[in-house]
């Protein structure tokens, strides 16, 4: 089984409508992440969550929102989906006991929001 | 401002010849430097990383060498293999990164058979 699981992988949705991204781990990872990946800008990080009661923003927070439920689950929402919010989203996770800032992904979720 | 670039948006190199991918950074904060592949349809996968007290890691045929006067890295894999055509990213941290990595944009490899 994957470490790092995403659902759903893809995704269709319309403008307006709430949408829920779910991420789970079993690596037993204090930290994880959400990024999105667009054509030409590489990964960009959404928000970040260090532990259950640590939730910060990065650096492209607005129209999200997150929800760290149990150590091992990070959801990401939009609140209200807008078409620019197509992308791909990815879940990572990395423990704060390595030496290394090393981040361990999910599979993605394919988003379209028409 | 994006602190790490890779200005190659692609590159397409021989099966068994060297591909070279490039990265430059602008936060001399910077001390801990990851390279990343990612095929389609998956997430990313660590690959090779190098810390600031190297200019060199070595792993099989993936090497990334790093001059910090420059504030360069490159990763060189010898010999491509069709197997090695993805995306590549690399990524940056700090002190003040707080486990954040800084990505740069990727560059497509592909090597042809």
């Amino acid at each position: 089984d994957a470490d790092v699981t995403q659902t759903p992988r893809n995704r269709i949705t319309k403008t307006g409508k709430r949408i829920m991204l779910e991420c789970s781990q079993t690596k037993g990872h204090d930290r994880m992440y959400w990024y999105r990946q667009d054509p030409g800008l590489g990964l960009r990080l959404i928000y970040y969550s260090f532990d259950v009661k640590d939730i910060n923003k990065g650096e492209i927070s607005d129209g999200y929102s997150v929800s760290r439920q149990a150590q091992a689950k990070f959801s990401l929402s939009l609140e209200s989906a807008i078409p620019n919010q197509t992308a791909l989203y990815f879940c990572a996770t990395s423990d704060r006991r390595e030496i290394t800032d090393t981040q361990y992904f999910g599979p993605g979720t394919r988003l379209t929001v028409l | 401002d994006q602190q790490v670039k890779q200005n190659s948006p692609s590159l397409s190199v021989q099966e068994g010849r060297i591909s070279i991918l490039n990265c430059d950074y602008t936060n001399s904060m910077f001390d801990y430097f990851l390279w990343y592949k990612k095929y389609p349809a998956e997430g990313p996968t660590f690959l090779i990383s190098i810390s600031s007290i190297k200019d060199k890691n070595e792993d099989g045929r993936f090497t990334v060498f790093l001059n910090k006067s420059a504030k360069h890295l490159s990763l060189h894999i010898v010999p491509s293999q069709p197997g090695d055509s993805a995306v590549y990213f690399c990524a940056a941290s700090g002190p003040g990164s707080y486990g954040k990595l800084t990505f740069g944009q990727g560059t497509i490899l592909t090597v042809h058979p």
